[in-house]
């Protein structure tokens, strides 16, 4: 059947430091992914989306990249600040259905 | 992108009760989505509505449980039926992003059944 996954692990990083936030997939080739970011007791909110034709694609301190040979797509922060902590998803669409992996909470220090 | 007003944002429900989630778009769109986030998880989609036909259920999930209305183009309510304990969750709705993709969410009404 068709996963995606990420680390369920808490990634703790220093403030000013580029976190990297890891989802992988299998049994399946998604034609795009999605990022979102969910803070506790909000709902998720979209963040970027990349295709699987677009190796990388950028939004502010925020880069995504989509790798279908490894089944793989990475999500930087770079520079990241104590308010980027949160948990981010990824996400993909079959049709209209999104299935979201576990995410992965992000905790940045000062 | 569109604005959705999900109400309550929370509550606090006896077992065997039932509770109705409302969610408010500010413009017209096709389909909308219920999920489900139980405590420490990820979303699971329960259903997708579609205004003037029945909702569309994903496995697990059955319309005596969970009823949805879709009356309109702007609005959508899920109803949480006969509560017990393990329907303690985060429950959002959603709809298809406008322009450059992705989903926009509500805020959540998160549910706990005592």
């Amino acid at each position: 059947s068709q996963k995606i996954e990420q680390n369920s692990e808490a990634l703790n990083i220093q403030e000013g430091k580029t976190a990297t936030l890891t989802c992988n997939y299998t049994n399946y080739s998604p034609a795009y992914l999605q990022w979102y970011r969910q803070d506790p007791g909000r709902g998720p909110v979209f963040l970027l989306l990349i295709r699987e034709n677009e190796k990388e694609k950028r939004k502010e301190r925020l880069k995504v990249t989509f790798d279908t040979t490894l089944k793989q797509s990475l999500f930087h922060i770079t520079a990241s600040q104590p308010a980027d902590s949160a948990t981010y998803l990824c996400a993909n669409n079959a049709g209209n259905m999104l299935t979201f992996g576990g995410g992965t909470r992000l905790m940045v220090k000062p | 992108s569109a604005v959705i007003s999900q109400k309550p944002s929370r509550d606090i429900c006896q077992r065997g009760t039932s509770l109705t989630i409302q969610c408010q778009v500010d413009s017209q769109v096709t389909m909308m989505f219920w999920y489900r986030q139980q405590p420490g998880q990820s979303l699971t989609l329960i259903a997708t509505a579609n205004q003037g036909s029945e909702a569309t259920y994903e496995s697990g999930f059955v319309i005596d449980k969970f009823p949805i209305s879709r009356p309109n183009l702007t609005f959508s309510t899920l109803t949480v039926s006969n509560m017990s304990p393990e329907d303690s969750s985060i429950y959002l709705c959603s709809v298809v992003g406008q322009g450059v993709g992705g989903y926009t969410f509500g805020s959540g009404t998160r549910l706990t059944v005592v």
